[in-house]
């Protein structure tokens, strides 16, 4: 079985400032991806970024990146430069073969606030 | 214009009644899903299809039917509600992994059905 563990309930950071948002996982699987999602107050799940198990180097889109440390198992995101636009829920979430047929299985989520 | 639609997006009924969420998504996915989003905001699975065919059927109680008539669509319909029903529910569609990095393939997701039972 697959899981994901998100430490932080709620973190909070100032404006222009990066954080990074904590993400371990297990699995059993050598082959599995990670992925982050955010879901702002409106509701809807927008998809950031992925990681691949095999990939050599830390995925990274725009302002996100992932520390990935397969030996910790922990597939961290970082958020430079905060925006008061990415006041959210953030969710981590690992697929692999033992997740059955490619679904996802998402942690508890981290809510973060910007502030002004 | 839009990826992967839902409705209605707000569904509010009562304990007993019987409803339908629909689902289409027009990105030609080959695989969706129904997510449960709870109060508390946990998100998890209860039915994939793939192709039309169900692949993934979670514990959840049997007043819960999907349906796909198509590999487009996939509807969820929920007899006898009860309270502990009420939550958000999201749809989603992904394509096929790529073969050179299998697992690799986010979910597209719905705006979400808040359905509330009273």
């Amino acid at each position: 079985a697959q899981k994901i563990t998100q430490t932080q309930p709620g973190m909070f950071v100032q404006e222009k400032e990066a954080v990074t948002l904590d993400c371990t996982y297990d699995t059993s699987d050598p082959s599995y991806g990670l992925f982050w999602y955010k879901q702002p107050s409106s509701g809807e799940m927008i998809f950031l970024i992925y990681q691949g198990s095999y990939d050599q180097q830390n995925a990274t889109e725009g302002r996100y990146s992932l520390n990935f440390q397969k030996a910790r198992k922990s597939a961290n995101l970082v958020i430079s430069a905060s925006q008061l636009g990415d006041s959210a829920m953030y969710f981590c979430a690992i697929k692999g073969p033992s997740g059955s047929a490619r679904q996802l299985t998402f942690g508890s989520g981290t809510q973060l606030t910007v502030l002004p | 214009d839009t990826a992967v639609s839902q409705t209605p997006k707000y569904l509010v009924t009562q304990m007993g009644n019987d409803k339908s969420i629909k689902c289409e998504q027009n990105l030609g996915h080959d695989t969706m899903y129904w997510y449960k989003q709870d109060s508390k905001k946990f998100l998890k699975i209860m039915f994939s299809y793939n192709n039309k065919e169900l692949i993934i059927n979670e514990t959840v109680p049997n007043r819960f039917s999907p349906k796909s008539p198509d590999k487009a669509h996939l509807n969820l319909h929920i007899n006898s509600l009860e309270l502990g029903d009420s939550a958000v529910y999201f749809c989603a569609s992904s394509p096929q992994d790529g073969q050179g990095a299998p697992y690799n393939s986010p979910l597209h997701f719905g705006n979400g059905t808040r359905l509330t039972v009273t």
